[in-house]
């Protein structure tokens, strides 16, 4: 089975503009997980989505958003960007959603915001 | 609450060493751990994890962890360390009562020199 797909690997932006990322799940599994990873601030969730709904929300500002469809598939965007912004985005999957569950990761976007 | 904690920053170990990556957790109900991998400009490899069952717990590319639960710590541990194992290397914990979204530990760096 293929893995966790991020598209793009890399962007550059300018503060101010918006910025789509996309996530391909590994195909069957239902939920989608999306973090953010700064070396100051470790890993950070940002919203997990399951069936297309949003199920958790992390602490972060409504300039983050996302959405999944039909086929699992998951975007999310952030709006007005900040140069804080910058980080490595990471999408993760799995198959249920259950506790039990191991999340499978992606290879990430880098996003840096000049 | 649900937390862990990695208390080193940086691991350093010789070749053909042991090696021992510590996390220490803590939640109110069972915990379920991880451990994961991640190289430069990657994604989270996942390596292993603990549901239930056995204490000792073997997965990907030789790594083992312990589940101790008197001293609620599930540490990392290699026979013979390779220079290609230094990697940054999470943990995480979810709690049995608790949400899906993991918890995830600052990251330990391990550096093997040859």
């Amino acid at each position: 089975k293929a893995g966790v797909t991020q598209t793009p690997r890399y962007l550059i932006k300018t503060r101010g503009q918006q910025v789509t990322l996309s996530c391909s799940p590994i195909s069957g599994h239902r939920s989608v997980s999306w973090y953010q990873q700064t070396p100051g601030q470790g890993l950070q969730f940002l919203f997990e989505y399951f069936s297309e709904t949003q199920r958790n929300k992390g602490n972060f500002p409504g300039r983050f958003s996302g959405r999944q469809f039909s086929n699992s598939r998951s975007e999310m965007n952030v709006s007005t960007l900040e140069l804080g912004d910058s980080a490595l985005y990471l999408c993760a999957s799995s198959l249920l959603g259950q506790l039990t569950d191991t999340q499978y990761f992606g290879p990430g976007t880098r996003l840096t915001v000049l | 609450a649900q937390s862990v904690a990695q208390p080193e920053d940086q691991v350093n170990v010789a070749e053909g060493n042991p090696l021992t990556v510590k996390c220490t957790y803590s939640v109110s109900g069972n915990p379920y751990l991880f451990w994961y991998v991640q190289y430069p400009n990657r994604g989270l490899q996942f390596l292993l994890k603990y549901i239930t069952g056995d204490n000792l717990v073997k997965g990907s590319y030789g790594f083992e962890a312990e589940f101790n639960k008197s001293q609620t710590s599930f540490h990392l541990k290699k026979p013979s360390a390779l220079v290609s194992d230094s990697a940054l290397y999470f943990c995480a914990v979810r709690d049995e009562g608790g949400s899906y979204i993991p918890t995830f530990g600052r990251g330990t760096s391990l550096i093997v020199h040859p």
